[in-house]
């Protein structure tokens, strides 16, 4: 079955504890990309990757990392969380259509996450 | 740069009546638009999309979006409501470079029995 996974998805953790939050995908996309959604606000992109090694950051990427060293899989990681930081958080890949377009996104089940 | 507005935050009709979602996009150029649907505490997915072929978009479960350039639009509208359709909307634009995606911020529909 075609589909993106996340793990954990629920998380409780304290300020300044390092966490991981996983994502896979098993359909060959190239993109991949995270977001965080918080009511009121709709989802907002935090960083992206248009390949293997090529990642840019996007509207909200401060206090996170990723990496893309594998094509199906890009972890986001949180080297200091914050309370700020509690939020539903996305996992989303994409297939190429063309030179420098993407299809519609296929969306992970989300990460709770509440950072205390 | 590119944005897109949800005119309404909550949206209310009866079962068997019209739907009607707004989004209006900010763009320099022809946008690639999305709408997508998030069912309580579930993921996202996709309803339709516009890529610049049709100006009148046919997705699942009986939605459709028009593209009108001229009033910078792409509502998503329904016939008939179901109780299954309630659920969160957004209307998506895609970035000039194809690289990012610009989420609106929602529009709950409730539907009264």
């Amino acid at each position: 079955e075609a589909q993106v996974t996340q793990n954990p998805r629920y998380l409780i953790t304290v300020t300044g504890k390092k966490l991981t939050v996983t994502c896979s995908q098993n359909m060959n996309h190239e993109y991949m990309s995270w977001y965080r959604q918080d009511p009121g606000l709709g989802l907002r992109q935090i960083y992206y990757s248009m390949n293997v090694e090529v990642t840019d950051k996007g509207d909200v990427p401060e206090g996170y990392k990723v990496s893309r060293k594998e094509k199906r899989n890009f972890p986001l990681i949180l080297e200091s969380p914050s309370p700020n930081q509690t939020s539903l958080y996305f996992c989303a890949s994409s297939s190429r259509l063309g030179l420098a377009d993407y299809n519609e996104q296929f969306f992970g089940p989300g990460t709770r996450l509440t950072v205390l | 740069a590119q944005s897109v507005t949800q005119l309404d935050s909550h949206v209310s009709v009866s079962e068997g009546t019209p739907v009607l979602l707004r989004c209006n996009y900010s763009s320099s150029y022809s946008p690639s638009l999305f709408w997508y649907v998030q069912h309580p505490n579930k993921g996202l997915q996709l309803l339709l999309k516009y890529t610049s072929a049709a100006t009148l978009v046919k997705g699942i479960n009986g939605f459709e979006a028009e593209f009108k350039k001229s009033e910078t639009s792409f509502h998503l509208t329904k016939p008939s409501a179901h109780m299954s359709d309630a659920a969160e909307y957004f209307c998506v634009v895609r970035s000039n470079t194809g690289n990012q995606f610009y989420f609106g911020t929602g529009t709950s529909l409730t539907v009264i029995p």
